[in-house]
This record gives C-alpha cells, sequence and structure tokens, in this order.
C-alpha cells in the first residue's frame, strides 16, 4: 500500500505569506497526485490535479509541483480565505490520502 | 449543475447496519467511476471504496473489507453503501465524490457530496 506522508502537520501564518505544504509518496506514483483544500463542516474542494493542473476557478495564487515520490502546494500569498486544512491524495492506486496540513493565522 | 446528496446516516447500535445512498444529478452517471470517503471526528480523509462505470468495486482499507459493499444503480444515477457490522471506530462523515471518467486516467475528485453523519454507539 502506498504512504503519503505530509509535512508540516500544521503551520500558523500571515496574510501575504508564502506557504508551501509537501507531500511525500512512500512508492513513485508519477503525476497522479491531487490537493484539495477543506474547511470546517465543510466537504473538501479540489484545488490541484495531476501534480500541478490548477482545477478550473481556483486562485492562480495555488500552484502545484512535483513528480514521482515528493511533491509540493504553494500559495504564494495567503489569503484570508486560505485558512483551512489541506490534504495530498494519490490516485496511483487505493487514493490515499495525506494526513492533513492545517493553515493557522499567526 | 453536478449536485451529489448523501442520505441514510444517523444513529447505530455497534453491530447493526445502515444503508447510505448518492443521489447524483447534472451529470452522465453511468459514465464515472464514484468514490466513498470518510472522515471521522477531528481527523483526516481516508478513502474506503471505489465503483467502476460497470459495478465492480474496490476497497481500499482493510477494516471495511467483508462488512461494507459499494454499489451503484446507473438507471436510478444512485451510489449505495451497505454498512454491516458497524463498529464504534466507523463513527464518521460519510462523503461521496465523483471519480474518474470511463476512458480517461486519473482518480482526482473534482465533485463531492455536503456528507451524510453515521454514529455507531449505544
Amino acid at each position: 500500500d502506498i504512504q503519503m506522508t505530509q509535512s508540516p502537520s500544521s503551520l500558523s501564518a500571515y496574510v501575504g505569506d508564502r506557504v508551501t505544504i509537501t507531500c511525500r509518496a512512500s512508492q513513485n506514483i508519477g503525476s497522479w497526485l491531487a490537493w484539495y483544500q477543506q474547511k470546517p463542516g465543510k466537504a473538501p474542494k479540489l484545488l490541484i490535479y495531476k501534480a500541478s493542473s490548477l482545477e478550473s476557478g481556483v486562485p492562480s495564487r495555488f500552484s502545484g509541483s512535483g513528480s514521482g515520490t515528493d511533491f509540493t502546494l504553494t500559495i504564494s500569498s495567503l489569503q484570508p480565505d486560505d485558512f483551512a486544512t489541506y490534504y495530498c491524495q494519490e490516485y496511483s492506486s487505493a487514493r490515499t490520502f495525506g494526513q492533513g496540513t492545517k493553515v493557522e493565522v499567526k | 449543475e453536478v449536485q451529489l446528496v448523501e442520505s441514510g446516516g444517523g444513529l447505530v447500535q455497534p453491530g447493526g447496519s445502515l444503508r447510505l445512498s448518492c443521489a447524483a444529478s447534472g451529470f452522465t452517471f453511468s459514465h464515472y467511476w464514484m468514490t466513498w470517503v470518510r472522515q471521522a471526528p477531528g481527523k483526516g480523509l481516508e478513502s474506503l471504496a471505489t465503483v467502476k462505470a460497470d459495478g465492480s468495486g474496490a476497497y481500499f482499507v482493510e477494516s471495511v473489507k467483508g462488512r461494507f459493499t459499494i454499489s451503484r444503480d446507473n438507471a436510478q444515477d444512485s451510489l449505495y453503501l451497505q454498512m454491516n457490522s458497524l463498529r464504534a471506530e466507523d463513527t464518521a462523515v460519510y462523503y461521496c465524490a465523483r471519480d474518474v471518467a470511463v476512458g480517461t486516467s486519473g482518480g482526482q475528485m473534482h465533485y463531492w457530496g455536503q456528507g451524510t453523519l453515521v454514529t455507531v454507539s449505544s
């Protein structure tokens, strides 16, 4: 089974900060990786798929990169609406999610 | 507009059963795989099972194999999750999500329902 490990588990940041979240797969998943944003009490929202493709309607401050086992989600300038929990998900095999990264106000 | 609406959650005693439903609209349901994802209170997301367009299912979590069954009715544009022998650790919000389109590659979930809460407790 593929394991997905995100880091950090949580972070504190100011509005306007550049934020980077990493996701590591336990084996090569090519570019079969998605990123989601989830706010309390809401369903996850797809941000990025195929490692770097921006979902329609998602602000361009979100970007994804990486391939193989190491991936990154970057928020170029953190906005008030971006405080949430972020998950990576592989779909090379079993659609496994990372454990999540909570982005909080500093 | 794509819509996914889950129903069937509620309070059930340990050892009991529930059947979750997910009503789909706004897209050609039979052209997509569908996935159930759950989230225990205060925890992360866990993919449970995916059903292909032809109804064949794949289960991702060892603890639900043999207890949960994913199925679909393409004529009714509906997805189901039959849950038997429920345990306290199955307490979670259960989401249905639209998975990959038939004939394409992928597995990202563009659309999700609002979720239905299942509570297993005596």
